[in-house]
C-alpha cells in the first residue's frame, strides 16, 4: 500500500463547477496535510495546509481533513481553466521532517 | 515572499560526468530538502538537510551526495551521472510547516 494515495485522473469538471480532489494516507501519526498545484513544466506552489480535523476555507479553496478515516480533501469552488493542473497532496508523518507526496491528481477544467 | 532558487533550468550532461546542483533559499530556513519528479513516480524525496552539515538520507539517496556547508545553500551532487538519474530535479525549503519549491532542473544525462 502506498503511503499517501491519490486518483491520478484526469478529472474533468466543467467551469464553475466544484471540483472535489481526495487523497488517502496510510500513517495513523501524521501530523501535518498539505496541497500543492502544480502546472506543466512548472515546480509545486502551496494551495493550502491543514493541521486540525475538519474544514479549512481559503477563498474559493476548501481543505478538510478527516484523522479517523485517515483522507483529506480539496474542494474548489466556481472552477476555472485557469485552475487545471496536477494537484499534489503532501503529508509529514509524525515525528518526522519528512514530506510524503501523492502521485497527484490531474484536474481539467472545460470552458 | 520567500525565494528558492536552482543554478540551472537545464542542464545535459554525458555519462560519467560529476554533476552539481544548487539551491539557494532566502528565508534563513532549517530544512532544505532535494527531491527528484518523474512521469507517474510522483516526487520522491532523495536528501534532506535540517540543519548546516547535517543531513539525512531520503527515499532513494543511491548514487547521489550532498553538501550543506551554509544555511542557506544545499548541493546535490551526482557522482558519476547515468542515463537513469535523466529527471527533474526540484530542491525545497521549509521552516516548520509549508515546503516552498524551486522551479526545478530538467537533467538529461546523454
Amino acid at each position: 500500500q502506498k503511503e499517501v494515495e491519490q486518483n491520478s485522473g484526469p478529472l474533468s469538471v466543467p467551469e464553475g463547477a466544484i471540483a472535489s480532489l481526495n487523497c488517502t494516507y496510510s500513517d495513523r501519526g501524521s501530523q501535518s496535510f498539505f496541497w500543492y498545484r502544480q502546472y506543466s513544466g512548472k515546480s509545486p506552489e502551496l494551495i493550502m495546509f491543514i493541521y486540525s480535523n475538519g474544514d479549512k476555507e481559503d477563498g474559493r479553496f476548501t481543505a478538510q481533513l478527516n484523522k479517523a478515516s485517515q483522507y483529506v480533501s480539496l474542494l474548489i469552488r466556481d472552477s476555472q481553466p485557469s485552475d487545471s493542473a496536477t494537484y499534489l497532496c503532501a503529508v509529514t508523518p509524525g515525528g518526522t521532517y519528512k514530506y510524503i507526496f501523492g502521485t497527484g491528481t490531474r484536474l481539467k477544467v472545460l470552458a | 515572499d520567500v525565494k528558492v532558487t536552482q543554478s540551472s533550468r537545464y542542464l545535459v550532461k554525458r555519462t560519467g560526468e560529476k554533476v552539481f546542483l544548487e539551491c539557494v533559499q532566502d528565508m534563513d530556513h532549517e530544512n532544505m530538502f532535494w527531491y527528484r519528479q518523474d512521469p507517474g513516480l510522483g516526487l520522491r524525496l532523495i536528501y534532506f538537510s535540517y540543519d548546516v552539515k547535517m543531513k539525512e538520507k531520503g527515499d532513494i539517496p543511491e548514487g547521489y551526495s550532498v553538501s550543506r556547508e551554509k544555511k542557506e545553500r544545499f548541493s546535490l551532487i551526482l557522482e558519476s551521472a547515468s542515463t537513469n538519474q535523466t529527471s527533474m530535479y526540484l530542491c525545497a525549503s521549509s521552516l516548520r510547516g509549508e515546503q516552498f519549491f524551486g522551479p526545478g532542473t530538467r537533467l538529461t544525462v546523454l
